[in-house]
């Protein structure tokens, strides 16, 4: 079965200093995996996707993402963090259902704080 | 666009109550998805729609709980009788891309329920 893993509840960085999320994934086949973010009060918003045209992938507002097979690993990243990124985090597989459709896993989130 | 509409914003009520929520996805869109939030349980899918049909509900927790879609543009999600760990942040859904797996979903920005 698809599922991903994110390693950290709570992550904390000061502004201006590099952020990393971690996400591993669990997947038998070439996966499609996502970077959702969620303000506090607010609908999830898609940061980037993976759809193994390149292993690096720019989404919004700075942040990337690379995936690497060999460590079953889709990790976040940003250079330099605002306040405005304070936020939640959401890796998420794409897994193919029976019904011939694809849904949703997501992982549990990681609780980005940002310190002044 | 105006994106997924959902209402009431914030739902309060009392237990044994019947509770309705609203959604209207984005116009084109021909899958609807709705999903509970919750602390301990993270982000769940309950049901999900294509072109107005019911296509997996293996997420709806109990007989309580019900969903519609009698138009392209509404959905409804009841809960009757409400109970108390019914309390949650419930997103709807849409998208229009679901028959490739790296697909985008744009969520509405949620309904607290609150029973009390």
């Amino acid at each position: 079965a698809q599922s991903v893993t994110q390693l950290d509840s709570h992550v904390s960085v000061s502004e201006g200093t590099p952020v990393l999320l971690r996400c591993n994934y669990s997947s038998s086949y070439s996966p499609s995996l996502f970077w959702y973010v969620q303000h506090p009060n607010k609908g999830l918003q898609l940061l980037l996707k993976y759809t193994s045209a390149a292993t690096l992938v720019k989404g919004i507002n700075g942040f990337e993402a690379e995936f690497k097979k060999s460590e079953t690993s889709f990790h976040l990243t940003k250079p330099s963090a605002h306040m405005s990124d304070a936020a939640e985090y959401f890796c998420v597989v794409s897994v193919y259902t029976t019904s011939g459709t694809y849904k949703y896993i997501f992982g549990t989130g990681t609780r980005l704080k940002v310190l002044a | 666009d105006a994106g997924v509409i959902q209402s009431p914003r914030h739902e309060v009520t009392e237990m044994g109550q019947e509770v309705t929520l609203r959604c209207k996805p984005i116009s084109g869109h021909d899958y609807l998805f709705w999903y509970r939030q919750t602390m301990m349980r993270g982000l769940e899918l309950l049901i999900y729609f294509n072109n107005n049909v019911p296509i997996d509900d293996s997420g709806m927790p109990e007989d309580r709980f019900s969903a519609k879609m009698p138009n392209a543009s509404f959905s409804t999600l009841k809960i009757q009788p409400s109970e108390p760990r019914d309390s949650a942040v419930y997103f709807c859904a849409s998208t229009t891309r679901q028959g490739v797996p790296a697909y985008e979903q744009y969520f509405g920005p949620g309904t607290r329920l609150t029973v009390t």
